[in-house]
């Protein structure tokens, strides 16, 4: 199984900062990694696929950057409807998540 | 635009069988795969399985198999059924577009907690 690890697992920013989580993969996935935004009692939201392409609707202040096992998603300036819990996921075998990073506001 | 909605039972008992339901609104069951994931404090998101209109499935081999995923294309639904169920199965069951075909999952049905107690 492709272990995917989060950091950091939960980080503390202001309204305008500059927010980056990381995602490592086990072993190699080339691009074959998405990320997703999930509020308190809501679903997950995608946000980020193939590591770099912004979904439809999701504010341009979000980006997402990687390949091979080293993956980052990016807040250009965090927004207050920003705060919520961000998940990695690949795909390259079989389907497994990340762990999580909790964004909150200080 | 698609629209998942969910249901089933929020409490099961040990060793009973647990079902949900996802009816799809807003489009149609073709050409895409299905999925079924859940969500726990233990365990975080763990994809349980996909399933296309034609009934093909895919499970995620990292699981046992007590899981069986089927398909009404007639009712555009398809819905999840565990076996044997236990205190470890507890979690927020989703539904959602997508899967290992597709690749990514969206959207999401609005989740089911279900608790695994007697």
């Amino acid at each position: 199984d492709i272990q995917m690890t989060q950091s950091p697992s939960s980080l503390s920013a202001s309204v305008g900062d500059r927010v980056t989580i990381t995602c490592q993969a086990s072993q190699d996935i080339t691009t074959y990694l998405n990320w997703y935004q999930q509020k308190q009692g809501k679903a997950p939201k995608l946000v980020i696929y193939d590591a770099s392409n912004l979904e439809k609707g999701v504010p341009s202040r979000f980006s997402g950057s990687g390949s091979g096992t080293h993956f980052t998603i990016t807040i250009s300036s965090l927004q207050p409807e920003d705060i919520a819990t961000y998940y990695c996921q690949q795909y390259d075998n079989n389907i497994s998540f990340g762990g999580g990073t909790k964004v909150e506001l200080k | 635009q698609v629209q998942l909605q969910q249901w089933g039972a929020g409490l099961v008992k040990p060793s009973e069988t647990l079902s949900l339901t996802c009816a799809v609104y807003g489009g149609s069951l073709s050409n895409v795969y299905w999925s079924w994931i859940r969500q726990s404090p233990g365990k975080g998101l763990e994809w349980i399985g996909e399933i296309n209109h034609f009934g093909s499935t895919n499970y995620n081999p990292s699981l046992r198999s007590r899981f069986t995923i089927s398909v009404d294309s007639s009712k555009n639904q398809f819905s999840l059924t565990l076996h044997s169920v236990t205190a470890a199965d507890t979690a927020v069951y989703y539904c959602a577009r997508g899967g290992i075909v597709t690749t990514f999952f969206e959207p999401w049905g609005q989740g089911t907690p279900v608790t695994v107690s007697s």
